[in-house]
């Protein structure tokens, strides 16, 4: 059975600093990465995903993420937040073989300050 | 941009009711899928859907929850008999792969009284 876990419930940060949100895993199988968004009021997005290749994976409004497997991590950055970047991100796993089952972190909420 | 739609946005329902959570797919996708989120815990797998059948599901997912397809656009989440537990945020999605979920629903938040 696959784990996630997100150990910063909360991350504030000043506008234009660079971010960081960590995720670790824990898998006996190959898996697949991912991160999601959820602005408030609204679904989840995805934001990246890792499947094979790269370990650094690119994702849309300028975030990137990467895999590193001896440390069983897929941590979150973004070199510069804007406001409209505040939500809460979830880092998620699924085993290669059982795609459709994802098992989600409990979130880490970004909150950016001007 | 394409986007998987659930109705309704906020449903109250009282124990022991039947409640129907629909959901539009995204139209050329073929995997379909339900989570749910209790509200200040995680996101948790349901139930996912391929060719008109189960492909698989989780624990939670017992003999009251049911799912279908009944045309070729909607995919329906069903609670046979509503207990307080089921309130929770549900959210639907879709795949065209099946190797990753890439597009959930806004969510339909269920409160059962």
């Amino acid at each position: 059975a696959q784990s996630v876990t997100q150990l910063d419930s909360q991350v504030p940060v000043f506008e234009e600093a660079p971010v960081e949100l960590r995720c670790n895993y824990s898998s006996s199988v190959s898996v697949y990465l991912f991160w999601y968004v959820q602005y408030p009021n609204q679904g989840l997005q995805l934001l990246l995903k890792y499947l094979s290749g790269s370990t650094l994976v690119k994702g849309i409004n300028g975030f990137e993420a990467e895999f590193n497997k001896s440390q069983t991590s897929f941590h979150l950055r973004k070199p510069s937040v804007h406001i409209s970047d505040t939500a809460e991100y979830f880092c998620a796993v699924s085993d290669q073989s059982s795609a459709s089952k994802i098992i989600f972190g409990s979130g880490t909420r970004l909150s950016i300050r001007p | 941009e394409p986007e998987v739609t659930q109705t309704p946005s906020h449903q109250v329902t009282q124990m022991g009711q039947e409640v129907i959570l629909r959901c539009v797919p995204i139209s050329n996708h073929l995997y379909f899928y339900w989570y749910r989120q209790i509200l200040g815990q995680k996101v948790e797998f349901l139930v996912s859907f391929y060719n008109n059948e189960i492909s698989e599901k989780s624990e939670i997912f017992d003999d009251q929850f049911s799912v279908e397809r009944p045309d070729g656009s909607n995919f329906t989440l069903k609670i046979r008999s509503t207990k307080l537990e089921d309130s929770a945020m549900y959210f639907c999605a879709s795949s065209a792969t099946g190797h990753s979920v890439d597009t959930f629903g806004s969510g339909t938040r269920l409160t059962v009284v």
